[in-house]
């Protein structure tokens, strides 16, 4: 199967900082996704991207869609505690949900 | 607005048993998925069901089967559990080519 590597795998910050994180696959994608998972809960979508160079806001978080089709970055502006948790990027060679391939996740620990 | 919902929450299985994960969706999407989730890898896909009447192997079908009851509900059957499927089970939804909607997960521990 396609390979996508997420990094870094874990993150400790202060909260106020500023978050980033990237994923590369090994082929092209048409699709990129990012999710947050908090405990006991399954994965919410945080930001869609479907074109190239594509820079996509939500809130506090802007994620990309790199110009090569095989990376994305999010990016986490003045962090809060309620971002605490993990996230994955996901993406498809096409614009269906059965190839998508998932990321193994960062996990977001804000230090108090 | 309850998304999608799975049942159980929880279920511990001794090897060989035999169980059914039941999902539901209440957003008229048409198609749903079977994924599990083990430490240190990220979601793989069981089964999916692109539409009512249609199931479809993902990349780790192996040891499920799956029945697509109607177009809101979608189950996961292990025939005879084995300790290598002890995961945490997400069921997901989505319309064709929209993003996908998760319920909270079933954890399933198989000793």
């Amino acid at each position: 199967g396609q390979q996508l590597n997420q990094s870094p795998q874990s993150m400790f910050i202060q909260e106020g900082e500023d978050v980033s994180m990237n994923c590369t696959s090994s082929s092209i994608f048409n699709t990129w996704l990012w999710y947050k998972q908090d405990p006991g809960e399954g994965p919410v979508l945080l930001i869609a991207l479907y074109k190239a160079g594509e820079l996509t806001s939500n809130g506090r978080l802007t994620a990309q869609f790199g110009i090569t089709r095989k990376d994305s970055f999010l990016n986490i502006s003045a962090s809060i505690p309620s971002d605490v948790g993990i996230y994955f990027c996901a993406g498809s060679a096409n614009f269906g949900n059965e190839k998508l391939t998932f990321g193994t996740g960062t996990r977001l620990t804000i230090i108090p | 607005n309850a998304g999608v919902t799975q049942t159980p929450k929880f279920q511990v299985l001794k090897t060989g048993q035999s169980m059914t994960l039941q999902c539901a969706q209440d957003m008229n999407h048409n198609s749903m998925y079977w994924y599990r989730q083990d430490p240190g890898m990220g979601l793989r896909l069981i089964y999916y069901s692109a539409s009512e009447g249609t199931t479809d192997k993902g990349e780790v079908p192996n040891g499920y089967n799956v029945s697509r009851l109607n177009k809101r509900e979608f189950s996961l059957r292990l025939e005879s559990a084995a300790p290598s499927q002890t995961s945490v089970y997400f069921c997901a939804s989505s319309q064709v080519v929209s993003p996908l909607h998760f319920g909270n997960g079933t954890r399933l521990t198989v000793t």
